[in-house]
């Protein structure tokens, strides 16, 4: 079955405009996370959705990042106002549930000039 | 606060040789233990998982690891290392109890070097 899919792959942007994510998850799974991944570092874990409750958004770096997810399918990261330290890969994973492994999409490699 | 430390960055074993990738851990209560790879220019994959139950856990591509509680670690293995192993691992934790929470902490990485 289809994976984890993210759009766009690669997003140039310029020093304060605004940029959207996209992630496509697992149909069926319930649970979602964004990550971000700047270059030779671990992960950094971001929010994560599962089903209907409210999300845990205790990851998010500042108020410029923010997420939506509708219903159990697709989430939007967007990051307003955008700036050099944003430049990272945003990682995409969805699980069955909060208790299952995480499956990761390709990833989104943003950069900021 | 839970932490995951891979002490090495970079691990280099020749082919046909054993491998090691060192993680430990420290979260309260029991953990759940993951294990992920990444490929160059590829999403993380999973390799394993530790949920409770035999400490000794199998994975994909001939990898397996060893829960010790103890040592609050969770070490990467393969008998027999590949030159296709080549890549980034990464070891996560988090608690069991987290109520409505599932903040998945991951390792800084350690890059996998196989050569002939």
């Amino acid at each position: 079955g289809a994976g984890v899919s993210q759009s766009p792959s690669n997003k140039v942007t310029e020093k304060g405009k605004d940029v959207e994510l996209r992630c496509d998850p697992i149909s069926g799974h319930t649970a979602l996370y964004w990550y971000r991944q700047r270059l030779g570092q671990g992960l950094e874990f971001l929010i994560y959705f599962q089903g209907n409750s409210a999300p845990d958004k205790s990851g998010l770096p500042s108020d410029r990042f923010s997420a939506e997810r509708t219903g159990e399918s697709v989430s939007t990261l967007t990051i307003q106002r955008t700036q050099q330290e944003d430049s990272a890969v945003y990682l995409c994973a969805s699980s069955l549930d909060r208790d299952h492994e995480q499956y990761f999409g390709p990833g989104t490699r943003l950069t900021v000039t | 606060a839970q932490s995951v430390a891979q002490p090495e960055d970079q691990v280099n074993v020749a082919e046909g040789n054993p491998l090691t990738v060192k993680c430990t851990y420290s979260v309260s209560g029991n953990p759940y233990l993951f294990w992920y790879v990444q490929y160059p220019n590829r999403g993380l994959q999973f390799l394993l998982k530790y949920i409770t139950g035999d400490n000794l856990v199998k994975g994909s591509y001939g990898f397996e690891a060893e829960f010790n509680k103890s040592q609050t670690s969770f070490h990467l293995k393969k008998p027999s290392a590949l030159v296709s192993d080549s890549a980034l691992y990464f070891c996560a934790v988090r608690p069991t109890n987290t109520g409505t929470a599932s903040k998945l902490t991951f390792g800084t990485g350690t890059r996998l070097q196989v050569t002939l």
